[in-house]
């Protein structure tokens, strides 16, 4: 049972570049998210999505573009990477927004030059 | 929006030392959930908590949910070194999105 994947799980960059992190689940999850942790702000949202084909803005969208054309696949894009972007991303699903248990993926440290 | 205070910020204890850390909020919260990290690892659930003055236990962690649904804590008794890590409490606000607490960084002397 993988669970959820990350890849790549390491990645450097440079300012300009588009990236995009790869996130699948296997669990069919009808919710999945993606976080950014960085030192003093702990976990924040960047999008989250409901099902496939709905997603929405978290708390930090700016820079950042999602898609979801299949349930278990979840990619986040950097249109044009910022040094600002320099962050550990998270991927996390749940299986309905009854059940807040969030499962989460081993991450992808990014490094924007 | 809403957001949780969580305290402290780090923690450094001889291993055997009981350990607590809090989160509160403003705001009633509808539910609380809590979260481990290990050093270079992901997030993993703990527990979620959502009656008011609910308490759980989980082997020597005990989880406490405020009677008044303001405020939890997460208390280790006698803490051991593969407790080490950051705890971290989240809730879901509106709009369907977990928010996460700043974590305590637990670190255990041997």
């Amino acid at each position: 049972d993988a669970g959820i994947t990350q890849s790549p799980r390491y990645k450097i960059t440079e300012t300009g570049r588009q990236v995009t992190l790869m996130c699948h689940q296997t669990w069919s999850h009808s919710y999945m998210f993606w976080y950014r942790q960085d030192l003093g702000h702990g976990l924040r949202l960047i999008y989250y999505s409901a099902a496939a084909d709905i997603t929405d803005k978290g708390e930090v969208p700016d820079g950042y573009v999602v898609s979801r054309s299949k349930t278990e696949n979840f990619p986040l894009t950097l249109e044009s990477a910022t040094r600002s972007q320099t962050s550990v991303y998270f991927c996390a699903s749940s299986e309905s927004w009854r059940d807040e248990t969030q499962y989460f993926g081993p991450g992808t440290r990014l490094l924007v030059l | 929006g809403q957001q949780v205070m969580q305290i402290p910020q780090y923690q450094h204890v001889q291993e055997g030392e009981d350990f607590t850390t809090y989160c509160n909020s403003s705001t009633t919260l509808s539910n609380i959930q809590w979260y481990k990290q290990r050093p270079g690892g992901h997030p993993v659930f703990l527990i979620q908590l959502v009656k008011s003055g609910e308490v759980k236990k989980q082997k020597r962690l005990t989880f406490q949910f405020g009677e008044a649904k303001k405020n939890s804590s997460l208390h280790i008794t006698a803490t051991q070194t593969t407790d080490v890590g950051t705890y971290f409490c989240s809730f879901s606000g509106s709009a369907r999105q977990l928010t996460f607490g700043s974590g305590t960084q637990l670190t255990v002397l041997p």
